[in-house]
């Protein structure tokens, strides 16, 4: 069984349209997240939420909104896209907030996002 | 400044050869640190944590040294399924002592291992 799934895998799309990715997790952690990996393969943080509850939120856009209806499912969507928003998408869950390093994070398959 | 800097390589290795990695972080505060690998077109996966005492795992030895904000990874014996990006990550002090589960991650060394 998939830990964590995103769909879709692919999403090719016109500028301007308004997409959505959801994301679920099976292992029964509390904290989930977004990352946006670009073309130079730098991963970086965009959302997280522990048990629904937003926790960090970095410098993006507001065209990007998550939202968890549990905590086991993160959704991102995003309106008006634009190129720059090309790029490979990863949710991914761990089981607390924490420092520890036993912390760790799994990641989902990702979606490749292709605005043209 | 990048909070979490790797030199990105490549590295190409013979088969059975030994290959070190290294990384810098900038925030002196941080509490935790790992090495994550990620294979082409797929998503990161947790290859081990880093102790302050340094910990190895089979083929792979971790060090962390918190003065000089310098952690490595040394991969022996070398094998073709050990070719991939590999990811220093560093979890961020960032308010209030907390790191909110925040990790950093370096842009990836990229090891390519040959028959």
């Amino acid at each position: 069984d998939t830990a964590v799934s995103q769909t879709p895998k692919y999403l090719v799309t016109q500028m301007g349209n308004d997409k959505s990715i959801k994301c679920e997790q099976n292992l029964g952690h509390d904290t989930m997240y977004w990352y946006k990996q670009d073309s130079k393969k730098f991963l970086k943080i965009m959302f997280s939420y522990n048990n629904k509850e937003l926790i960090i939120n970095e410098t993006v856009p507001n065209r990007f909104s998550p939202k968890s209806p549990d905590k086991a499912h993160l959704n991102l969507h995003i309106n008006s896209l634009e190129l720059g928003d090309s790029a490979v998408y990863f949710c991914a869950s761990s089981q607390v907030l924490s420092e520890s390093p036993y912390n760790e994070q799994f990641f989902g398959p990702g979606t490749r996002l292709t605005v043209l | 400044r990048k909070e979490v800097e790797q030199d990105p390589g490549p590295f190409n290795v013979p088969e059975g050869a030994t290959v070190a990695f290294n990384c810098t972080y900038s925030n002196s505060a941080s509490q935790s640190f790992f090495w994550y690998r990620q294979d082409c077109r797929k998503e990161p996966k947790l290859l081990m944590s880093v102790y302050s005492s340094g910990n190895e795992d089979g083929r792979f030895t971790a060090q962390l040294n918190r003065a000089s904000q310098y952690i490595s990874l040394l991969i022996r014996d070398s094998k073709l399924s050990d070719s991939a990006t590999y990811l220093c990550v560093v979890n961020m002090v960032i308010r209030g002592g907390s790191t909110l589960g925040r990790l950093y991650f370096g842009r990836g060394t990229q090891l390519t291992v040959w028959p």
